[in-house]
């Protein structure tokens, strides 16, 4: 069974950092692409980043590049998000999401339940 | 980028009701779309894939359709545990896009 598993839920101030994990088990993890969502309150998702299997390749959204970092550690089977240069816009419940092939152009297929990133001062 | 858009945004429906959920691309994405079921505090479920598989697991009154531009949810007989928020993704082309959700509730 596809099981993810987000960590890392905090309340940071305007321009801090933290990074997000996310704990993958029931598939080759290495094999497949990973993908980082967001919904902040009351508003719809929003896709943040995508990494290959490989590491890679990443993607980002125009709203994260250059302040968000994707990454992965294939022997620890765990997707991470580096976020820096906090804004409050950025609080949202961040989901992990698996996609269904080695790339970022395969669907997704699996999502975690997600955790919640507050930025306020 | 491509945008989504989807209708209707809800919609209130009793037990056996058909349903159809539309999602419009503003370009085309060949068939590079999923559909998901999203439930309060749970984490959202594959229903349909490139455009019109059915994901191992979910019950055949769902079906999907379309290419190109027009895409279509349905549910052929609602049933209670379908009440719940529906939303499409294209996967055609970075950055990818969702669509805004449509909340189907009870009549």
């Amino acid at each position: 069974e596809v099981q993810l598993l987000e960590s890392g839920e905090g309340l940071e101030q305007p321009g801090g950092s933290l990074r997000l994990s996310c704990a993958a088990s029931g598939f080759t993890f290495s094999s497949y692409a990973m993908s980082w969502v967001r919904q902040a309150p009351g508003k719809g998702l929003e896709w943040v980043s995508t990494i290959g299997g490989s590491g890679g390749s990443t993607y980002y959204a125009d709203s994260v590049k250059g302040r968000f970092t994707i990454s992965r550690d294939n022997s620890k089977n765990t997707l991470y998000l580096q976020m820096n240069s906090l804004r409050a816009e950025d609080t949202a419940v961040y989901l992990c999401a698996k996609h269904s092939g080695s790339t970022a152009y395969y669907g997704i297929d699996y999502w975690g339940q997600g955790t919640l990133v507050t930025v306020s001062s | 980028a491509i945008q989504m858009t989807q209708s209707p945004s809800s919609l209130s429906a009793s037990v056996g009701d058909r349903v159809t959920i539309t999602c419009r691309a503003s370009q085309g994405i060949r068939n590079d779309l999923g559909w998901y079921q999203q439930k309060p505090g749970k984490a959202p479920k594959l229903l349909i894939y490139a455009a019109s598989s059915l994901q191992s697991g979910v019950p055949s009154r769902f079906s999907g359709s379309g290419s190109g531009t027009d895409f279509t949810l349905t549910i052929s007989s609602l049933q209670p545990e379908d009440f719940a928020t529906y939303f499409c993704l294209q996967d055609y082309d970075s950055p990818f896009t969702f669509g805004p959700g449509t909340k189907v509730d009870i009549k």
